[in-house]
């Protein structure tokens, strides 16, 4: 089975903070996608990664995929409440049987004191 | 250009029944697949359809199942409801099969009692 592990899964942090939320699986995966979801509502997609070793910027998160396209990790700079949710990475593993099926991560609940 | 639209957004059923939600993907999207969400188990796939064929399958019972019509919208029914079976179930549409990014709608929000 392939799995995403996703840390930590809680997180409260002063408005202003930085912070790192790491995804990291044993297999490789053709992409990985982050995204965020408030509650009650569906994910909303933040970012996706193809290659290893990519860097995405938004604002003030960055998004890197691992050289092996085994993990990622999602910084964000001076954190705002805003950015208080639940981040979820999700992955497509490589193969055709693959193709369409997302394996998500546990989640990581943010929350961000004003 | 609108999202992916789920009906209804919540539900309350009987433990027995059967009940069936339905996606509106986005427009020109082609590939829907469903998803179950659980504070235990987090976001789990169920399946994927893509021109009206399911294409892939999570691992649930047989009680899951699906389908999806010829301008892509999808519904999925769950039959013989469980307490477990309590979720929410999202559908996420994407342009094709094989790309990355997909996009979720609202989900529904089924409570079994």
């Amino acid at each position: 089975t392939q799995l995403l592990e996703q840390s930590p899964q809680f997180l409260s942090i002063q408005e202003g903070e930085n912070l790192t939320v790491y995804c990291n699986s044993s297999s490789v995966f053709s992409s990985l996608q982050w995204y965020r979801q408030e509650p009650g509502e569906g994910p909303v997609l933040l970012v996706t990664v193809v290659t290893g070793g990519e860097v995405k910027k938004l604002k003030r998160l960055t998004f890197q995929f691992g050289d092996a396209r085994k993990d990622s990790s999602l910084h964000i700079t001076a954190a705002q409440p805003g950015d208080t949710g639940l981040y979820l990475c999700a992955g497509t593993n490589i193969g055709s049987s693959n193709t369409g099926k997302l394996i998500f991560g546990q989640g990581t609940t943010l929350q961000v004191k004003p | 250009k609108a999202g992916v639209t789920q009906t209804p957004r919540y539900l309350i059923k009987t433990r027995g029944q059967q009940v069936t939600l339905s996606c509106s993907p986005i427009s020109g999207h082609r590939s829907v697949s469903w998803y179950q969400q659980t504070p235990g188990q987090g976001l789990q796939f169920l399946f994927e359809y893509f021109s009206e064929t399911q294409r892939n399958k999570g691992n649930f019972p047989g009680r899951f199942s699906g389908r999806q019509f010829s301008n892509s919208r999808s519904e999925m029914n769950v039959s013989t409801l469980e307490l477990g079976d309590s979720a929410l179930y999202l559908c996420a549409s994407s342009l094709e099969r094989g790309r990355t990014e997909a996009f979720f709608g609202q989900g529904t929000r089924l409570t079994v009692v």
